[in-house]
This record gives C-alpha cells, structure tokens and sequence, in this order.
C-alpha cells in the first residue's frame, strides 16, 4: 500500500466545474505539497502545506493534519487547468520526499 | 531570478552509452534533490546532496548512477552503461535548506534509451 495516495485517479469535467482532488498519507509529516504536472512534463510547485489552508487565485488547498487528509481545490475550472496533479508527503525527520501517483485532470471547453 | 534549470531536456543513448543530466539550482538554493519517474509511474526520491556533499543517496540505485553537487557549477546526475529500463523523466528540485523550505522543481530532462 502507497503511503501517499490519490483520488481519483483520474478525472473529467466541464468548464466551470468545482474540481476536488483528494490525498490521504499514512506518515508523520513536516509538510504536504501540491504540485502540477503539465502534458509537456514540467513540474511546478503549487502549494506547500504543514496546517490549515492555502489559497493562490483559483487554487485552494487545505490540509487535516490529524486525520493525514490534505485536498486541492479548483474553482471555476478551465481547459488551461488541464495537468496531472501530484500530493506529496514531507515526512518527518527524513529527507526523502514520498509522492502520489498523480491525479490526470481533463477539463472539457 | 531564474528557476531551476536543467539540461538537456532531452536526451537520447544507446546501450552501454553514458548519460549526464545537469541541474542548475535556484539562485541561493544550496540543497539539490534528484526525483526519476518512470514511464506511468509517480516520482521516486533518489538522491539529495548539499554543496559537495550526499546526504542521502538512499533511492539510487546502486551500479551505475552515481550524483555530484560541486562547490561551482551544476548538480551532476551521471548514468554509466545506460540500458532500456532507465528511460524516465529526471527531474531535479532545490531549496535553500530541507524540511520546511519548499523545493522548487526544475523541468526535467527527458532520457531515452534506444
């Protein structure tokens, strides 16, 4: 079993859509990230997360630290939000960072 | 203030080949990790260095791969013999120390290995 998992595992939705994405990890964590990964393959860091909730334009994320549950939001979904999302677990005391399988978003115009 | 860069970002060996992936920190940032996902899965941890140092080299494997973190210049990952199966995504990341300070994710270098 994953130590950082996803849900769903993919997703597809209209324009406009309320998006949730969904991570649950088994760890004790430092701090949780949200990262996306667009089609042509780069990664860049959308949230770093270690209480409560983070919001940057149409992004939201909030994070359960004693139920290990962290969620991404997006509002007012656009084609352009169209990645593939990625949770990933800081755990304590360690330096090795553990990753979700990633979360395929398709935002239909 | 330039973000991560890493290069090339793309890069095609043969068999028994050897490949060097470069990555250039954040301005500032003095703590490089090195992540390689493989086709259809997620990110994998493989190394962490700091300046001239390996902290953590727990996810390389061990033939092969061997990572560097000069005082001057890129970050170095170096594949010796490549073979099919270390056909990935490599990507790097930096901060300027671990824990709590976010890692900055660099585009990655596409290899592939024919």
């Amino acid at each position: 079993k994953n130590e950082v998992e996803q849900s769903p595992q993919n997703l597809t939705a209209q324009e406009g859509e309320f998006i949730t994405i969904n991570c649950s990890y088994s760890v004790g964590i430092s701090a949780l990230h949200w990262l996306q990964q667009h089609p042509g393959g780069g990664i860049v860091s959308l949230f770093m997360l270690s209480s409560g909730k983070k919001k940057h334009g149409r992004l939201i994320a909030t994070i359960n630290i004693q139920e290990k549950h962290s969620s991404l939001h997006i509002t007012a979904s656009h084609p352009r939000d169209s990645a593939v999302y990625i949770c990933a677990a800081d755990p304590n005391r360690d330096d090795k960072i553990i990753f979700g399988k990633g979360t395929r978003l398709h935002i239909l115009p | 203030n330039a973000g991560v860069m890493q290069n090339p970002r793309h890069l095609v060996r043969r068999r028994g080949q050897e490949a060097r992936l470069r990555c250039s920190p954040m301005k500032g940032h003095s703590h490089v990790y090195w992540y390689r996902q493989l086709p259809e899965e997620g990110l994998k941890f493989m190394v962490y260095l700091q300046k001239e140092n390996i902290i953590d080299e727990s996810g390389m494997p061990k033939e092969r791969f061997s990572a560097e973190f000069p005082k001057e210049g890129p970050s170095i990952l170096r594949i010796q013999q490549v073979v099919r199966g270390d056909s990935a995504a490599y990507f790097c990341a930096s901060s300027t120390r671990q824990g709590q300070n976010e890692q900055y994710f660099g585009p990655g270098t596409r290899l592939t290995v024919t």
